[in-house]
């Protein structure tokens, strides 16, 4: 089935600095991407749409200056959290739809845990 | 978009049958439903999806009653690494999809 990974996995990083977060679609290719945001013991909460090509879509709330989104190819997504802050820390998921016509399933990405120190 | 709600935590023993029901009371005529299964520190994994009635695969069967304000998965036999938070999602199309608080089951031995 088609496969969603996402690069790093976790990554610690001083306060301040940038994290980049790669969104790769394996086997098919991707127009749009969602990214979510995770914290502990909470549900998932969208951030913004990634969207080939096109400057991303974000949800109310989420400066999209500091969560650069750049979908640069049909595999391929990137977030950077620019001067992360120990209130960025968190779950990061990626997620792409399945091409396949009729059908609304969301393939996911691993996830990767972001540390900021 | 169509809110979910869903209890926020069951418990249950291996080998039993867990059935868990979401409500979604402003479901619009073209939404889906569909049910993912999220285990700490993982992406959310596809377990089923329906629009109306019975659906079954593998792992589970999705029930949708006639008018479709709720639905309800169920999970035959479950066993220790069933223990997972499981979320019901309603949406149509290329929408992203909004994701509720979730259940978190527990299965016990």
């Amino acid at each position: 089935g088609a496969v969603v990974s996402q690069h790093p996995s976790w990554v610690i990083c001083k306060s301040g600095t940038s994290v980049k977060i790669e969104c790769r679609s394996l086997d098919f290719q991707a127009t749009t991407m969602f990214w979510y945001r995770q914290f502990p013991k909470q549900s998932l909460m969208l951030m913004a749409t990634s969207n080939e090509g096109s400057k991303a879509t974000y949800e109310q709330g989420v400066e999209k200056d500091k969560f650069l989104i750049n979908h640069a190819s049909l595999t391929l997504s990137t977030l950077t959290v620019t001067s992360a802050h120990p209130e960025d820390s968190s779950f990061y998921i990626c997620s792409a739809r399945d091409p396949r016509p009729n059908t609304g399933e969301l393939f996911f990405g691993e996830g990767s845990r972001l540390t900021v120190l | 978009l169509a809110k979910t709600t869903q209890p926020i935590s069951m418990d249950s023993y291996e080998g039993q049958e867990v059935n868990i029901t979401c409500s979604h009371n402003n479901i619009a005529t073209n939404d889906y439903i569909t049910w993912y299964q999220q285990f700490p520190s993982q992406g959310p994994r596809f377990i089923i999806q329906g629009y109306k009635t019975k659906v079954t695969n593998e792992v589970a069967s999705l029930f949708i009653p006639a008018d479709r304000k709720s639905s309800t998965l169920s999970l035959p036999r479950v066993s220790l690494s069933d223990t997972a938070v499981y979320y019901c999602l309603v949406a149509t199309g290329r929408r992203a999809l909004t994701f509720g608080s979730g259940t978190r089951l527990q299965v016990q031995p």
